[in-house]
């Protein structure tokens, strides 16, 4: 079972800003970098942020990551209907394991 | 670029196994780790574990120690991954990963073969 907690759902109208939380503790997120994936439907997860806050080449900069702590933040600025999609924070866990977070789908309103 | 390539969707019955191929091309191969993702229909993500393309070294999730094996071949830049003993709960696409950079993992992924395990 995942051990980094999102909220199921999070949407929002075209144009307005999303945030996505997920909670960890400190064997995961409070020591080590976040990272965020995309799935769309139908497709492989493609990778959206990682170390806390940069964007692969080709990510838009609308995408943004934050960490505080043990908890980390996926901020997505004026919505698309493109951005419609899973999304799932990761990162690594002392206890030699990469856990996912149980995910949040996005609805573009 | 980047492609990592796998093999085709599998049918098995319960207590068989499975061995799915990840064929690598556009980099290095023995310079980053692959890991091995699973999501059952409907399902997260859960990770499987890491192999280095380097030396071989791998670091399994604890609840698959003792039925997954991961390999690697290097002269064909291609990753195995093994599942034996499958369970109805084994149903699920599988898919490759490899390290983003140094300090990332899980970063570029293959296109995911899905497995069903059924009598």
């Amino acid at each position: 079972q995942s051990v980094l907690t999102q909220p199921p759902s999070a949407s929002g109208t075209p144009g307005q800003r999303v945030t996505i939380s997920c909670s960890g503790s400190s064997s995961n997120i409070g020591s080590n970098t976040v990272n965020w994936y995309q799935q769309l439907p139908g497709t492989a997860p493609k990778l959206l942020i990682y170390s806390n806050n940069q964007r692969p080449s080709g990510v838009p900069d609308r995408f943004s990551g934050s960490k505080s702590g043990t908890s980390a933040s996926l901020a997505i600025s004026g919505l698309q209907s493109e951005d419609e999609a899973d999304y799932y924070c990761a990162a690594w866990d002392d206890s030699l394991s990469y856990v996912f977070g149980t995910g949040t789908k996005v609805t573009v309103l | 670029q980047v492609q990592l390539v796998q093999s085709g969707a599998e049918v098995k019955k319960p207590g068989a196994s499975v061995k799915v191929s990840c064929k690598a091309s556009g980099y290095t191969f023995t310079s980053y780790g692959i890991s091995w993702v699973r999501q059952a229909p409907g399902q997260g993500l859960e990770w499987m574990g890491w192999i280095s393309a380097y030396n071989g070294n791998t670091n399994y999730a604890q609840k698959l120690q003792g039925r997954v094996t991961m390999t690697t071949d290097t002269s064909t830049s291609t990753a195995y991954m093994e599942l034996r003993s499958l369970r109805s709960d084994d149903t699920a696409v599988y898919y490759c990963a490899r390290d983003y950079v140094d300090t990332a993992m899980v970063g570029y992924w293959g296109q995911g073969t899905l497995v069903t395990v059924s009598s």
